[in-house]
């Protein structure tokens, strides 16, 4: 049973269209993350939610736009898609009250835009 | 405010032989500190962590890393490499104490093993 699980892992899509990203994660944590790894595999922190509330919102264009339903989901939906939104897009999780905090990650959602 | 520097961006090893990825932090307070590792298409795993316990930290597959603070490191080592060790590597920094904690990732490390 996987713990962070996300989808779809391809994504190939043309420029301009609009597409989203499902994550989930079944382990309990009260907070989720978005990372974009690009193609140097450099991670960069996107978005944080703490118990559906947003409380890291890093330098991204208002283009990406996370969703929190509730505290086991969090969804990225990205408008206008552009060439340099290529990547891998990872959903993780962790407990953030513990300081043992580790990250569960998913296998991460490759979009390649056209 | 935190920052990690990965120093090598690739290091290559032969099977069998010692590994060791540098890793340096920058924290305010007193960090949380991980490695995790990532193969190819694959998502991060946990490999170790540092919290403020014992400085000398075991992790799986037969790594271990030295918190210095001293040295503000925490490099990652394997006395022998073994191929299905190729991997990308990430240390990281977690400040828990302040408010609006962080996680930063560094840069990454590949770890090549040649036969």
């Amino acid at each position: 049973d996987t713990a962070v699980s996300q989808t779809p892992k391809y994504l190939v899509t043309q420029m301009g269209n609009d597409k989203s990203i499902k994550c989930e994660q079944n382990l309990g944590h009260d907070t989720m993350y978005w990372y974009k790894q690009d193609s140097k595999k450099f991670l960069k922190i996107m978005f944080s939610y703490n118990n559906k509330e947003l409380i890291i919102n890093e330098t991204v264009p208002n283009r990406f736009s996370p969703k929190s339903p509730d505290k086991a989901h969090l969804n990225l939906h990205i408008n206008s898609l552009e060439l340099g939104d290529s990547a891998v897009y990872f959903c993780a999780s962790t407990q953030l009250t513990s300081r043992d905090g580790e990250l569960f990650f998913g296998e991460g959602s490759r979009l390649t835009v056209l | 405010a935190q920052s990690v520097t990965q120093l090598d961006s690739h290091v290559s090893v032969s099977e069998g032989t010692p590994v060791l990825l540098r890793c340096n932090y920058s924290s305010s307070y007193s960090p949380s500190l991980f490695w995790y590792v990532q193969h190819p298409n694959k998502g991060l795993q946990l490999l170790l962590k540092y919290t403020s316990a014992a400085t000398l930290v075991k992790g799986i597959n037969g790594f271990e890393a030295e918190f210095k603070k001293s040295e503000t490191s925490f490099h990652l080592t394997k006395p022998s490499a073994h191929m299905s060790d190729a991997a990308e590597y990430f240390c990281v920094v977690s400040d828990w104490e302040s408010s609006a904690s962080k996680i930063i990732f560094g840069s990454g490390t590949r770890l090549s093993i040649r036969p």
